[in-house]
């Protein structure tokens, strides 16, 4: 089956620590992204890349790093300058060409920083 | 800047019964695309429906359907003969065909089915 898997579902951390979620597709999916959710809040965009080794900052990148060394995954770190990482977090990846290119959603991460 | 505007934080709707939820959206650009998400308890985001902005007949799909007002910069969303199964939060989002493929999304709302 394609699709986007997401991993783990909900991660726990400590104050001061790095984390990162994974986030792998097998939908041959050119762009990816990531995607912060807080309540009563629509998605944010962190980071996006259109292309293997190439990777653009969304709207609230700070706290967070990404990589892209294959097509099929984005990995998210979510590091210790990130002041509230406590969130929903959501990837997503789409066609890079076309005309529609509608975004598919993984089932999330549950970030919590105890 | 574009920005969209979800102004039902929440609706309720009985079980076979018709709902609305309005989404209206601003930008100066002539071509976009419109889209409907929905985040049901499991928190996935699962497309609704989608809509280009110069096609003039409204998407439908199954029992959803849109009503797209380009010259209103509205995009409402209506689903017939609610079932159970459709409760769940609801985003309208918006992309320009010259973005970065970057989505802007409204707040949602939270769709009650009343049994």
């Amino acid at each position: 089956d394609g699709g986007i898997t997401q991993s783990p579902k909900y991660l726990f951390r400590k104050e001061g620590q790095n984390v990162t979620l994974s986030c792998e597709q097998n939908l041959n999916h050119d762009a990816m992204y990531w995607y912060r959710q807080d309540p009563g809040q629509g998605l944010r965009l962190i980071y996006y890349s259109q292309i293997v080794n190439d990777f653009q900052k969304g709207d609230i990148a700070e706290g967070y790093s990404v990589s892209r060394e294959k097509k099929e995954s984005f990995p998210l770190t979510v590091t210790s300058a990130q002041k509230n990482p406590t969130a929903f977090y959501l990837c997503a990846s789409s066609r890079a060409s076309g005309s529609i290119d509608t975004q598919y959603f993984g089932p999330g991460t549950r970030l919590t920083v105890l | 800047a574009q920005t969209v505007t979800q102004s039902q934080p929440e609706m309720s709707v009985q079980e076979a019964e018709t709902v609305t939820l309005s989404c209206t959206y601003d930008t100066s650009e002539s071509d976009y695309y419109l889209f409907w998400y929905k985040q049901p308890p499991s928190r996935q985001m699962i497309l609704v429906i989608r809509q280009e902005a110069y096609k003039q007949q409204n998407a439908t799909e199954n029992r959803f359907s849109v009503n797209f007002q380009k010259a209103a910069k509205s995009f409402s969303l209506k689903i017939s003969d609610s079932q159970l199964g459709d409760a769940a939060m609801y985003f309208c989002a918006y992309r320009s065909v010259d973005s970065n493929y970057q989505l802007i999304w409204g707040a949602g709302t939270k769709l009650i089915i009343k049994p």
